[in-house]
């Protein structure tokens, strides 16, 4: 159990340009959440998967983002036409799947900067 | 809607001295209610929580009771440490698999 990893940890792009993520969950885990962090705020919830279902999107998740976890494991979340304001700290999760209200364990984040 | 609201930090405090972190929520039905922390450099992790009115979680010297009277999940500690300084988030989980996180409080100890 290596715990949940993200790559890239830090990514800087122009304006315009699309980005992606990925998040390697903890490999038994079921459930897959991104959520997205800004300065002084906590996380906010963007997106959530069960195995490769994607069951509920936030309305804060614009045409322009898009997720997915093909086969039920790493998951990737891909901006198109990158903004400033989606400058944040983008954080994935997972748990196990087992019951409805238990532990999310975090990555440590992919830092966004759009110039 | 669902909502936590947190006490605004930082909060700095001398080793050993007692620690409150306020949280109060608003939610329909009944949440569950968690305290997670990042240490520096660090992802969140779960501290606590508590699953139904009247619950207390505990871990690692710190406690939080489930208020449904009053609506809260105080963070409590009665001597903090040095390793303590972390941002501590409040959350509560509405039940439609969505956690739903506090703005933080950031704790900084002094030795």
């Amino acid at each position: 159990d290596t715990g949940v990893s993200q790559d890239p940890r830090h990514k800087i792009t122009k304006r315009g340009q699309n980005v992606t993520f990925r998040c390697d969950p903890i490999s038994e885990h079921n459930r897959l959440y991104w959520y997205r962090q800004t300065l002084g705020q906590g996380p906010e919830f963007l997106t959530y998967f069960q195995n490769e279902a994607q069951l509920e999107k936030s309305r804060l998740l614009s045409d322009r983002f898009s997720a997915e976890r093909p086969k039920g494991s790493f998951s990737t979340l891909e901006i198109q036409r990158t903004e400033q304001g989606d400058s944040a700290m983008y954080l994935c999760a997972s748990s196990l799947g087992e019951a409805t209200n238990e532990k999310l364990f975090f990555g440590s984040g992919t830092q966004l900067s759009v110039l | 809607g669902n909502s936590v609201t947190q006490m605004e930090g930082p909060v700095t405090l001398s080793e050993e001295a007692f620690l409150t972190i306020n949280c109060t929520y608003t939610a329909t039905g009944y949440p569950s209610l968690f305290w997670y922390v990042q240490y520096p450099g660090e992802g969140l992790q779960l501290l606590l929580k508590a699953t139904k009115a009247d619950d207390k979680g505990s871990n690692k010297g710190f406690e939080a009771t489930y208020r449904k009277e009053t609506t809260s999940f105080h963070l409590e500690k009665g001597s903090v440490q040095v390793s303590d300084s972390a941002v501590y988030f409040c959350a509560l989980f509405s039940g439609t698999y969505k956690y739903i996180f506090g703005t933080g409080t950031r704790l900084k100890v002094l030795a």
